[in-house]
């Protein structure tokens, strides 16, 4: 299985927006609502964004919301802060046993 | 509070072996299927290993079947990574994660690990 496709780096200013775009298959993304995003600072233990395409676990700000559309999943990050200066991750469900996919990550800069 | 403890890692030479372990706290551990993922350096993360909540089902990536064993010991809230036959490629900050969902008997990875261990860095090198 190949990994999803994300943007290898996307950049913002403070304040503004940016969205990550994260591209599968019909065999993930398209099939199922099953999408994840992850934030990732160096060092520092992975965190859980978005579940389920768009829902977001409880403490998580609202400026991060995820969505979906065919094959491909986004996460949008509002009012950019300097620490949302990090790596993002996307999964999603995926047809096979192991039923996890992961994508190539996305390095943030603000 | 939930925290996710990761210890074991180090320098080895290729072709040894190393033992990897993760102490569980806060929650109902035998509940949750427990992961192992990596990140080598300068790549992305990379899911190695699923054990169900019971312990009694487990996967792996192919890129580690047949040389990692994944196990867990509920009575002492602990999951464990055993590696053989180590190489140079399998050198990353390994990391435990919880899944969000209790699943007693199996794994659902993809609804979303809402816990994460700071990591072990593992290092194979002659």
């Amino acid at each position: 299985q190949s990994a999803l496709t994300q943007p290898a780096s996307v950049s913002g200013s403070p304040g503004h927006s940016i969205t990550i775009s994260c591209t599968g298959s019909s065999s993930d993304i398209g099939g199922y609502d099953y999408v994840s995003w992850y934030q990732h600072h160096p060092g520092k233990a992975p965190k859980l964004l978005i579940y389920e395409v768009s829902n977001r676990p409880s403490g998580v700000s609202s400026r991060f919301s995820g969505s979906k559309s065919h094959n491909t999943a986004s996460l949008t990050i509002s009012g950019l802060q300097a620490e949302d200066e990090a790596h993002y991750y996307c999964t999603s469900f995926t047809r096979g046993t192991t039923n996890l996919i992961f994508g190539g990550g996305t390095k943030l800069t603000v | 509070e939930v925290q996710l403890l990761e210890s074991g890692g180090g320098v080895v030479q290729p072709g040894e072996s190393l033992t990897l372990s993760c102490a569980a706290y806060g929650f109902d551990f035998s509940n949750y299927a427990m992961s192992w993922v990596r990140q080598a350096p300068g790549k992305g993360l990379e899911w190695v290993s699923v054990v169900s909540g019971s312990g009694s089902a487990t996967h792996y990536a192919d890129s580690v079947q047949g040389r990692f064993t994944i196990s867990r010991d509920n009575s002492k809230n602990t999951l464990y990574l055993q590696m053989h036959s180590l190489r140079v490629e399998d050198t990353a900050v390994f990391y435990c994660a919880k899944e969000r969902v209790l699943d007693y008997d199996s794994w659902s990875a993809y609804l979303g690990y809402d816990s994460w261990g700071q990591g072990t860095l593992v290092t194979v090198s002659s």
